[in-house]
């Protein structure tokens, strides 16, 4: 599991609410990711890091922020929740691998429903 | 039209039998291909890449690239029930991985 958690791993809130997902690994990486998986959809990347304080948007960040403060911990942030952001959340990290393609490494996923 | 097509599924095959999924894509300058499989409630794991065209062959799985025809499959050889999940193709123009492009995913079912 490439030593990435996920909290929470499940949540109910409400539209309008703020919403913050957290991602944390253990290894040292310092590439992150954060994706969204939806029916029909695939995986579609939110926001990535490529290293403390240093974020950039993916395809589909609309709607939603993030911080790196520590090599540790991604965090992605809902800042008022609406309901076409119902999904599972993924985190990843990225290592090159021989020839040089980085390949990632996801953590468990939050579920998260917004009502 | 999306830059990455892969059939939804749900494909359903019994134990033994040779599996092949596929998905087509329409950039061109995709060179780097991967293949992740996707348990129900976990996070997708790598499975096989590939860079540019050829076969390549890890144990049961063997992961092909047509770039001329801009197809690719994952042949998964006497099909166990442990290899029902969701496979998802994906690929890159490039080796940074805030580029790859995911497909959907198909539900693969082994029966018994």
């Amino acid at each position: 599991d490439a030593g990435i958690t996920q909290s929470p791993r499940h949540k109910v809130t409400e539209t309008g609410t703020p919403v913050t997902l957290r991602c944390h690994q253990t290894e040292n990486h310092r590439y992150m990711y954060w994706y969204r998986q939806d029916p029909g959809h695939g995986l579609r990347l939110i926001h990535y890091s490529y290293g403390v304080k240093d974020t950039d948007k993916g395809e589909v960040s609309d709607g939603y922020s993030v911080s790196r403060s520590k090599t540790e911990d991604f965090l992605l942030t809902l800042e008022s929740a609406t309901s076409s952001q119902t999904s599972v959340y993924f985190c990843a990290i990225s290592e090159s691998n021989r020839v040089g393609l980085e390949t990632q490494y996801f953590g468990p996923g939050t579920r998260l429903l917004v009502l | 039209q999306k830059e990455v097509e892969q059939d939804p599924g749900p494909l359903s095959v019994p134990e033994g039998a040779i599996v092949s999924l596929n998905c087509t894509y329409s950039n061109s300058a995709f060179q780097y291909f991967m293949w992740y499989r996707q348990y129900s409630r976990k996070g997708p794991e790598l499975l096989m890449y590939t860079y540019s065209s050829g076969n390549k062959e890890d144990g049961r799985f063997t992961a092909q690239v047509d770039k001329s025809s801009k197809y690719i499959s994952l042949f998964i050889r006497d099909s166990q029930p442990s290899d029902s999940a969701t496979y998802l193709c994906a690929m890159s123009g490039d080796s940074s991985a805030s580029k790859i492009i995911f497909g959907s995913g198909t539900r693969l079912s082994i029966r018994p």
